[in-house]
């Protein structure tokens, strides 16, 4: 498809288990960002990746959360030991631009993943 | 949490009113955004502002980039029922990483025909 993909688009985790949620971006997107929005919420920065690199994890909230983008495309967001607090919808987003961003910079978001810890 | 103050949480409004939204915050930010999200879907962008006091149109669609750097708001003229969903501000604070954004908690539109 022609935008940014996630799986699974539900999950169901018990309390301690470990997740991993899928981003597909949009082909040749340099930029891929990794949002937390709770029910009710704005959505929340975690993490993002220009390419391979994580330029920026300022906003994953705990050792538990980790992403990784090793090729440059595809990432996935693991949580490990979940908390019922990690419930939330997962967006993923990317955008074409890179650290200056263009007139018409525009971030892409997916469905999202929606995370619920029992 | 969120560093933005969105207002108003809700509006219920009627086919043809305008609608009038805000967003404010005690931080400086070089970049603002207006965002519409529906239902299941993650959100679109409406709307960018780059430079203090600058005011950008998109079809029924107006947003101002606040002179103080601290503030944000976002018209939708003569509404029509499509206008409903959530919107969402956003911003770039000066400090943090292009790639970071702050979002508000949104405001839900409901329109009556």
């Amino acid at each position: 498809g022609a935008g940014v993909s996630q799986s699974p688009r539900y999950k169901v985790a018990k309390r301690g288990q470990d997740v991993a949620l899928r981003c597909d971006p949009i082909s040749g997107h340099v930029s891929l960002f990794w949002y937390q929005q709770a029910l009710g919420q704005g959505p929340e920065f975690l993490t993002y990746f220009q390419n391979e690199a994580q330029l920026d994890k300022s906003g994953l909230p705990s050792d538990r959360f980790f992403a990784e983008r090793p090729e440059g495309s595809v990432s996935t967001l693991k949580i490990q030991r979940t908390q019922k607090e990690d419930s939330a919808v997962y967006l993923c987003a990317s955008s074409l631009a890179e650290a200056d961003p263009l007139p018409n910079e525009k971030l892409f978001f997916g469905s999202g993943t929606q995370l619920s810890v029992l | 949490g969120q560093q933005l103050n969105q207002s108003p949480q809700s509006m219920f409004i009627q086919e043809g009113e305008d609608v009038s939204m805000n967003c404010t915050s005690s931080s400086i930010f070089n970049t603002w955004l207006w965002y519409k999200q529906d239902p299941g879907e993650g959100p679109v962008l409406l709307i960018a502002l780059y430079k203090a006091g600058e005011l950008t149109s998109n079809g029924r669609l107006t947003a101002q980039f606040g002179i103080t750097r601290k503030d944000s708001f976002l018209n939708i003229s003569a509404s029509i029922p499509s206008d409903v969903g959530i919107y969402f501000c956003a911003g770039r604070m000066t400090t943090d990483s292009w790639g970071k954004l702050q979002f508000g908690a949104g405001t839900q539109v409901v329109v009556t025909p």
